[in-house]
């Protein structure tokens, strides 16, 4: 079984959509939780990150955790065409000493006007 | 303030031809990484470094070799390149572990 398992997706949705991204992991000694956003041919960038149970909201995204589930969701209301991405789940974890970084696949995204 | 870049932007290699990707930031960060990223793995961790004179492997460290003499740069060295490693290579920074990563544009590599 793998540690972290993430749709690929593609997910195509209308412009102003509720868009709902999710990731299911193993592991649990972890301690972060973080969505990156990777636009095409850029480098990822963090979106957002937690460390706890329950919601985070920024603007339109809002990040669920649900650690008795080892559940994490990533949710974008009235999304736009410029939300169009990879996005990708993040764990972080210290383990004896050695700091570990786990990624999603990434589900790729594509909100259409 | 750069950021972190890479060099080059594209790549292609005959198998068996060496070379090194460059790496380099501006923000004084302590922790620097190495990954790849291939269509449905999501990013691996090749190598990483702690500090100036300090590397370590990460999840896929064969054939890469890593050097770190100062803050500022990490280049990535594939020793005798392999079809296998035909990917897009991404180098992070952060100002510790654990913090916020930084990401580069990416290396695209083709070994042919």
């Amino acid at each position: 079984q793998k540690e972290v398992e993430q749709d690929p997706g593609p997910l195509s949705v209308p412009e102003g959509a509720i868009v709902s991204l999710n990731c299911t992991y193993s592991n649990s000694a972890f301690q972060y939780f973080m969505w990156y956003r990777q636009y095409s041919r850029k480098g990822p960038e963090l979106l957002m990150y937690t460390y706890s149970s329950g919601n985070k909201e920024d603007g339109r995204f809002t990040a669920q955790v649900d650690k008795s589930s080892k559940y994490i969701s990533l949710f974008i209301r009235d999304s736009q065409p410029s939300d169009s991405a990879t996005y990708l789940c993040a764990f972080y974890f210290l383990s004896g000493g050695y700091n570990k970084l786990i990624f999603g696949a990434g589900t790729r995204l594509a909100v259409h006007p | 303030n750069a950021g972190v870049t890479q060099t080059p932007k594209f790549q292609v290699l005959k198998t068996g031809q060496s070379m090194t990707l460059q790496c380099a930031q501006d923000m004084n960060h302590e922790y620097m990484s190495w990954y790849r990223q291939d269509p449905g793995m999501g990013l691996r961790l090749i190598h990483y470094s702690v500090g100036a004179g300090i590397t370590d492997q990460g999840e896929v460290p064969n054939g890469y070799n890593v050097s770190r003499s100062t803050t500022e740069d990490f280049p990535l060295r594939l020793l005798s390149a392999a079809p296998s490693q035909t990917s897009v290579y991404f180098c992070a920074s952060s100002y510790r572990v654990g913090d916020t990563q930084y990401f580069g544009p990416g290396t695209r590599l083709t070994v042919l």
